[in-house]
Parts: C-alpha cells; structure tokens; sequence
C-alpha cells in the first residue's frame, strides 16, 4: 500500500536556487519523515515532523505540515550541487512502521 | 559511527537457488525492517521485526521469509528465488516506540538470473 506521493517527480535547479517538494499522504499520521537516497545507495533520515506539529527547520532544510490537507513540503534552502539526490517522505501511521512514497529526483546543476 | 551493515552490495542468484540477505546493526535498537526497492514503485515493506523471535509481515511478504535470533541481526530468506525478484534490498532499523528516525544499510542489489 503507497501512503505518501511525492510532487514533482523530478525537479532540476541551478546551484543557489530554493528547491520544494511536495508529499500528500492519505491516512492520520504520528508523524512524517524526510530521507534522502544517493544513487544506488541507502536512505539517510533528515528530519522527522510529528503530527501536533506545523513547522521544523534543520539548517537549509525547513519542512511542514498540514494534517487538515494531508500534505507535507521540504524546502531546501540555497540548493548545492551535493544536494543532487532522490528524497523521500515517509510516514509512520501508529503502526511503527514507515510507509514510504515513490520519491522526487532532484538535480542540481552547477 | 553507528551503522546498520548489509552483508552483500551486490548478488548475483540463478533462479530456484535459497538466497539469504543478512543486516546487522549495532545501535541496541528493538525494531528492524526490510523494503525492497524498483523503479516507480519507491520502498515497500516487505517484514519487520520487534523484538528477537518476532517478526511481522510487510505488504509483500510472498516469497520471502526472516529470522532474527539475535537482536542485532535481522536476515532476509528468499525461498525459491524468482527473476521478479530482481531488485534492491534495503535494511532498517530503529530504537523501539516513540518517534525516531530510521537507519538505513547501504543496500544489497539482487539480481536473479
């Protein structure tokens, strides 16, 4: 069962610029995560936004979260080549376990 | 550094053969999981674990079985491995109940010929 999709699919910026994406999700949620996947490697955790809550910032990343309209963005601040990866939302719907969505590429260009 | 390691980063199966994927994590955590991934289709869950001896079935769990014994390991078992289960393996794992994060291993891409 795919809880979350991710919006763009792809998304591709100059280096500098602000890249967001978008993650709608279709049960209630404890909480909703962000990972992100370098090529053909694993994911790393980002950040982890819980459901009483609307705004979370870790340095350039800045996530929110709307549970009225079951969505969720990540934006990324000031985008660096090194950013180029696939990111990922992710959501934890009382269960303990993550249901993870198909994920945007993002491709930064230098 | 902590980490969650995936004994293979790429295997290489001829249909029929028993295949195991082993994931060992050394953070004490209580929960671990494995997903496979494919193209369009993001991570799905294929089973998780709790607890050592306990396990649970993802949304695909055909085909496949786990063993943990050890709370540190959590090994993945293709019974009769198919080519549609080519793919990319991924292992987590996490402290148990409240909300924390997940580690992820490296991967282990399966193909089967």
């Amino acid at each position: 069962s795919q809880q979350g999709e991710e919006d763009p699919q792809a998304l591709s910026i100059q280096e500098g610029e602000n890249a967001t994406m978008n993650c709608s999700y279709k049960t209630s949620i404890n909480n909703l995560q962000w990972y992100r996947q370098n090529s053909g490697r694993g994911l790393v955790h980002l950040i982890l936004i819980r459901s009483n809550e609307r705004e979370k910032h870790s340095g350039r990343l800045r996530v929110t979260l709307d549970t009225s309209k079951k969505s969720s963005s990540l934006l990324i601040t000031a985008s660096r080549a090194a950013d180029t990866a696939s990111y990922f939302c992710a959501t934890d719907a009382s269960t303990d376990k993550l249901i993870f969505g198909t994920g945007t590429r993002l491709q930064v260009f230098p | 550094d902590v980490k969650v390691t995936q004994s293979s980063r790429y295997l290489v199966k001829r249909t029929g053969e028993k295949v195991f994927l082993e994931c060992v994590q050394d953070m004490d955590h209580e929960n671990m999981f494995w997903y496979r991934q494919d193209p369009g289709l993001g991570l799905r869950l294929i089973y998780f674990s709790y607890d050592v001896k306990m396990k649970e079935k993802g949304d695909i769990p055909e085909g496949y079985s786990v063993s943990r014994e050890k709370k540190e390991r959590f090994s993945l078992i293709l019974e009769s491995a198919s080519t549609n289960q080519t793919s990319m393996y991924l292992c987590a794992s996490k402290f148990g109940g409240g909300d924390y994060g997940y580690t992820f291993g490296s991967g282990t891409r399966l193909t089967v010929v």
